[in-house]
């Protein structure tokens, strides 16, 4: 079983939609949960980060987790066609700066 | 804001040959980065731990004499791969630590083939 899980996708959704992105954990230790983007061929770039349980929202971007269950969350608000890409979940545990990733889902929103 | 460059962006080399990959911090000092290579449709794993002016740790299954890890300086770590075959084509990936655990930059990555 993989450290980290993360719903493969891949998402179609009409523009302007809600996008739910879902990734579950089995190693408590991971404190720093990150969300990244990654557009084809390109490498990934954060989007937001969290340090332990709780909600942090950047414009559109909310990012929630939950520590006790395991499971963290990205909602895109307003889905826009320049939001299509790859979404990977990453965590890592205090000071390390290694993070393990999820598999990634590929969004696609259509104009 | 900060960039992690690498070079060159895209190589195509011969079996047998050797290639190096460059991983430059541009406008801060790294002393750890971290080196992932990706497959397609997959996510990326990491290879090796990179801390400069000591030997890198690498993760489990890679072979430290086959991807040669150098972090000569606080802005620069090369990835080696000696006598490339066509399963080491992928996609590498450098990082650099800024400081806390999370805030890592990520570079552009480099295409490598192996015909």
């Amino acid at each position: 079983q993989k450290e980290v899980e993360q719903d493969p996708g891949p998402l179609s959704v009409p523009e302007g939609a809600i996008v739910s992105l879902n990734c579950t954990y089995s190693n408590s230790a991971f404190q720093y949960f990150m969300w990244y983007r990654q557009y084809s061929r390109k490498g990934p770039e954060l989007l937001m980060y969290t340090y332990s349980s709780g909600n942090k929202e950047d414009g559109r971007f909310t990012a929630q987790v939950d520590k006790s269950s395991k499971y963290i969350s990205l909602f895109i608000r307003d889905s826009q066609p320049s939001d299509s890409a790859t979404y990977l979940c990453a965590m890592t545990n205090t000071n390390a700066g290694k993070s393990t990733f999820g598999d990634g889902t590929t969004l696609t929103v259509k104009p | 804001g900060a960039v992690v460059s690498q070079h060159p962006s895209w190589v195509i080399c011969k079996s047998g040959t050797s290639v190096k990959i460059e991983c430059r911090s541009l406008d801060f000092q790294a002393t750890t980065m971290f080196w992932y290579r990706q497959f397609p449709k997959q996510s990326l794993m990491l290879m090796a731990t990179s801390n400069e002016g000591s030997k890198a740790t690498y993760e489990q299954g890679v072979e430290k004499d086959k991807f040669l890890i150098n972090h000569a300086s606080l802005t620069l770590s090369t990835l080696t791969v000696t006598s490339a075959h066509p399963e080491d084509s992928s996609f590498y990936i450098c990082s650099a630590l800024m400081g806390l655990a999370a805030n890592v930059e990520f570079g552009p990555g480099t295409r490598l083939t192996v015909l």
